[in-house]
This record gives C-alpha cells, sequence and structure tokens, in this order.
C-alpha cells in the first residue's frame, strides 16, 4: 500500500490563483519530499522538510508538516501555466534504506 | 553534466521476450534506485543499489534483476517480460554523504509488453 496519499487527486485552477495540494502518511518519517513532473518527464524535486521542521519555504513554494495529523501541505502561491504538472509527496522512513516511498499525486492544471 | 541519462526512451517487447534498461549517471552519487510508475498508483521502488557492487530488493522486485557493476551505470534486466510489466520505468540516484538527500530522476523508459 502506498505511504504517501495526496489529495485532491486532481486540482484546476485559474492562473495567479493558489493552489493547496495534501499528503497524508502512515508512519514516522525522517524527512519528506515534493517533487513535481511534467507531462512524459522524469521526476524533479521541488523541496525537502525535515521532520523537526513545520514550515519551510522556496520562492512561490510553502510546505508545511505535521507529524502528529502525519500530513504535509505543499501552497504554490500566484500560480502559473507552466506550474501545470503533477506534484508528488516522498516520504523518507529513515530506516537505512535510503529510498522514497512515493504517494500517488496531484494533477495540477493551471488554466490561463 | 548530463545528469541521469536511459537507454532506450521506448521498446515493445512480446511476451517471454527479455531486455536491459541502461541508467547512467555522471554526478558521482552513491545510491541508485529502479522505480515503475503505473497510472494512478504513483512509483514503486523495484530495486535499489547504496554503491558499486551491492543490489536490494525494493518494494516489487519480482520478475527484474538488477547489476551494478560501476558506480555511474545500474542495469535494469527483464528476463522473461510479461504484459504486467508494462510500465514507465525510471532511475534516480543521489548522494550518500548527506542526512538528507534528495534523488535525481532520469527521462523514463515506455515499456509495452504484448
Amino acid at each position: 500500500s502506498q505511504q504517501g496519499e495526496e489529495d485532491p487527486q486532481a486540482l484546476s485552477i485559474q492562473e495567479g490563483e493558489n493552489a493547496t495540494m495534501n499528503c497524508s502518511y502512515k508512519t514516522s518519517i525522517n524527512n519528506l519530499q515534493w517533487y513535481r513532473q511534467n507531462s512524459g518527464r522524469g521526476l524533479v524535486h521541488l523541496i525537502l522538510i525535515r521532520s523537526n521542521e513545520r514550515e519551510k519555504h522556496s520562492g512561490r513554494l510553502r510546505v508545511t508538516l505535521d507529524t502528529s495529523k502525519k500530513s504535509s501541505s505543499l501552497l504554490i502561491t500566484a500560480s502559473r501555466a507552466a506550474d501545470t504538472a503533477s506534484y508528488f509527496c516522498a516520504t523518507d522512513l529513515g530506516t537505512g534504506r535510503r529510498a522514497l516511498t512515493f504517494g500517488s499525486g496531484t494533477r495540477l492544471q493551471v488554466q490561463p | 553534466n548530463a545528469g541521469v541519462t536511459q537507454t532506450p526512451k521506448f521498446r515493445v517487447l512480446k511476451t517471454g521476450q527479455s531486455m536491459t534498461l541502461l541508467c547512467a549517471q555522471d554526478m558521482n552519487h552513491e545510491y541508485m534506485y529502479w522505480y515503475r510508475q503505473d497510472p494512478g498508483m504513483g512509483l514503486r521502488l523495484i530495486h535499489y543499489s547504496v554503491g558499486e557492487g551491492t543490489t536490494a530488493k525494493g518494494e516489487v522486485p519480482d520478475g527484474y534483476n538488477v547489476s551494478r557493476l560501476k558506480k555511474q551505470n545500474f542495469l535494469l534486466g527483464l528476463e522473461s517480460a510479461a504484459p504486467s510489466q508494462t510500465s514507465v520505468y525510471f532511475c534516480a540516484s543521489s548522494y550518500k554523504r548527506q542526512e538528507n538527500y534528495e534523488q535525481y530522476f532520469g527521462p523514463g523508459t515506455r515499456l509495452t509488453v504484448t
């Protein structure tokens, strides 16, 4: 079963609006990462938040982490058509395996 | 730097045929991974390697074998392809030295087994 589950599965917004995606996971983590995938391409790392952090910013991205609820959110502010992509959360369980467990993703469509 | 490259980009196999997918990275990363991506299921880890000459099983290893003879290359083999192995395959790599790390992905190989 997937460690991470994103919500919503799909999101359509207008350019300039904010987009919020949520991720829930099941077990304790070392860190949580967000990746973007453009259609037909590989994944690109966006941001990493450690288990002892609550919020992190990178440009127009804001990530929060609530370890008590086992959830994270990714906020993209002032969205652009170029933000159209699928977004995945991935958890590192810190078991020494050093491999990530990915959720099923949120498909974001930003209408120009 | 080319980053992570994958060969081939597309392939169609008949059931029972074999093939090898090649992943190469020029970032001197210690860790390398093979994932498969199916519609609506995100990425699932097939096999991974923490260094040259070492490999380990991931979530869905059955029907696949891997080898890491050189640090920069990670090969994924299908000995007898099945339609259930129709998928998009992604290779990734990462550093070992950092406590927390990000993975760098290749562009993917789209495999269809008929």
